[in-house]
């Protein structure tokens, strides 16, 4: 069993439609981070989280340490929004170094 | 801006060559990774390194190696190329973790695709 889950792997949308991406994992963790990846490779760093919500326009993130789980929300989605989402963790044991373990990441297309 | 880059973006090299992948940072990061990504399995750390000339194997290390003669560059080395190794290869760095608050967020590259023949 992975130490990252996501679900679903796979996820159509319509324009417009709210999304949910969700992240569990079962180690100890220092942070959590969700990573945009867009056809071409390149990826980037949307939010790291240790407690709480973040929000960045129309992106937010949440984060349950006690149910090991977050959740990447997308309002009011657009066919830009379309790429790869992953969720990675920062475990306790890698406290000194800035190791990740990486979910094998959720497929998004957003269709107008 | 911040701004990883990868020496290519697209390579192919035969089996048995020796493959050298580039990374540059240049952003005074300390650490800097070596992942490779593959269909269904994410990303995996091959190796990593915190500081110049120091390294640490990560998941995957067989048949790789690397070097860090300068800060702003780490390299991917594969010895002797195998059909296996086909793969995007991405590069990160981040700045070294203080402590719990710190942000400690990696940066990408835009990521190699290397196919060996």
């Amino acid at each position: 069993k992975n130490e990252v889950e996501q679900s679903p792997q796979n996820l159509t949308a319509q324009e417009g439609e709210f999304i949910t991406i969700n992240c569990s994992y079962s180690v100890g963790i220092s942070a959590l981070h969700w990573l945009q990846q867009h056809p071409g490779g390149g990826i980037v760093s949307l939010f790291m989280l240790s407690s709480g919500k973040k929000k960045h326009g129309r992106l937010i993130a949440t984060i349950n340490i006690q149910e090991k789980h977050s959740s990447l929300h997308i309002t009011a989605s657009h066919p830009r929004d379309s790429a790869v989402y992953i969720c990675a963790v920062r475990s306790t044991e890698s406290y000194n170094t800035d190791k990740l373990i990486f979910g094998t990441g959720t497929r998004l297309q957003v269709f107008p | 801006d911040v701004k990883v880059t990868q020496s290519s973006r697209y390579l192919v090299k035969r089996t048995g060559e020796k493959v050298f992948l580039e990374c540059v940072q240049d952003m005074d990061h300390e650490n800097m990774f070596w992942y490779r990504q593959d269909p269904g399995l994410g990303l995996r750390l091959i190796y990593f390194s915190y500081d110049v000339k120091m390294k640490e194997k990560g998941d995957i290390p067989e048949g790789y190696s690397v070097s860090r003669e300068k800060k702003e560059r780490f390299s991917l080395i594969l010895e002797s190329a195998s059909t296996n190794q086909t793969s995007m290869y991405l590069c990160a760095s981040s700045y070294w973790l203080i402590g719990l608050a710190s942000r400690g967020e990696q940066y990408f590259g835009p990521g190699t695709r290397l196919t060996v023949t």
